[in-house]
C-alpha cells in the first residue's frame, strides 16, 4: 500500500549532506509526509513528517515541492551512526502508517 | 530506550511450542500495533488496537493470537508456528489523534525451528 518511490540505496560521504528523495505524485491533500529510519535489526525511529512548508528538527529537515508531488529529507552532516534505511511514507491522520522497501542509506568514512 | 519496551529480545521455539510476546508502553498512547518484518521485505501491518479494542486484522492466520488487556499492554500469542513465521515482530504505539508518527520497541526476533 506504499504510495511512494524511492532510490534502492545511496552513499554519502561521513560529514557531508545526505540527500535522500521521495516521489509522491498521487498523494492527496490531507496526506502528510512522514519519514522514518531503520537503523539493523531495531525498530524504526520516527525522524520528521510535513504537509505543505519545509521543516526542520534537530535530526533532519525535510523540503516539500510546492506541487507536493516529492520531497527531501535532508541530513545535514552524515555520520556513520546515520547509516540505515529510510521509509518515506504518505498518510492521512487517521490511517495507518504503510512502510515500502525505503532507501538504504550507506555513510562511507 | 524509546519507550516502547518488548520482551523478549530474542526467542527460538519449536513448531509445537506456545509462546507470547509482550508489549508495554506507559507513553500515555492509545493505540497500539504489531507489524512483522521477514527478510528483506517491508514492514507488515498485523494487527491494530485502539483503545483496547481490536480495530484491524490484516488476514493473520490464526496461529498468531492478540491480546490487548489495558492501553499500556499489547500480546501476541504464538502456537503451531511454521518455519516462516521466523521475523523480526514490532510493536508500536500512538496517541490515535493529531499527526504524531508511531514509537516503536526494538522488536523481538523469532526463530522458528
Amino acid at each position: 500500500d506504499a504510495k511512494t518511490t524511492q532510490p534502492t540505496s545511496m552513499d554519502c560521504a561521513e560529514g557531508r549532506a545526505a540527500n535522500l528523495p521521495c516521489n509522491h505524485s498521487t498523494i492527496s491533500g490531507n496526506e502528510y509526509v512522514y519519514w522514518y529510519r531503520q537503523i539493523h535489526s531495531q525498530g524504526p525511529q520516527y525522524i520528521i513528517h510535513g504537509l505543505k512548508n519545509n521543516e526542520t528538527n534537530e535530526m533532519a529537515s525535510l523540503i516539500i515541492t510546492e506541487d507536493r508531488k516529492s520531497s527531501t529529507l535532508i541530513l545535514p552532516h552524515a555520520t556513520l551512526r546515520d547509516t540505515a534505511v529510510y521509509y518515506c511514507i504518505v498518510r492521512e491522520t487517521g490511517n495507518q502508517f504503510y512502510f515500502g522497501t525505503g532507501t538504504s542509506l550507506t555513510v562511507i568514512p | 530506550e524509546t519507550g516502547v519496551t518488548q520482551t523478549p529480545r530474542h526467542l527460538v521455539m519449536g513448531m509445537t511450542n506456545k509462546k507470547s510476546l509482550k508489549c508495554e508502553q506507559h507513553l500515555g498512547h492509545n493505540a497500539m500495533y504489531w507489524y512483522k518484518q521477514s527478510a528483506k521485505k517491508p514492514l507488515e501491518l498485523m494487527f491494530v488496537y485502539n483503545f483496547k479494542e481490536q480495530t484491524e486484522n490484516n488476514s493473520v492466520p490464526s496461529r498468531f493470537s492478540p491480546e490487548c488487556p489495558n492501553s499500556s499492554h499489547l500480546f501476541l500469542h504464538l502456537h503451531t508456528l511454521q518455519p516462516e513465521d521466523s521475523a523480526l515482530y514490532l510493536c508500536a504505539s500512538h496517541v490515535d489523534r493529531g499527526n504524531y508518527g508511531y514509537t516503536f520497541g526494538s522488536g523481538t526476533r523469532l526463530t522458528v525451528v
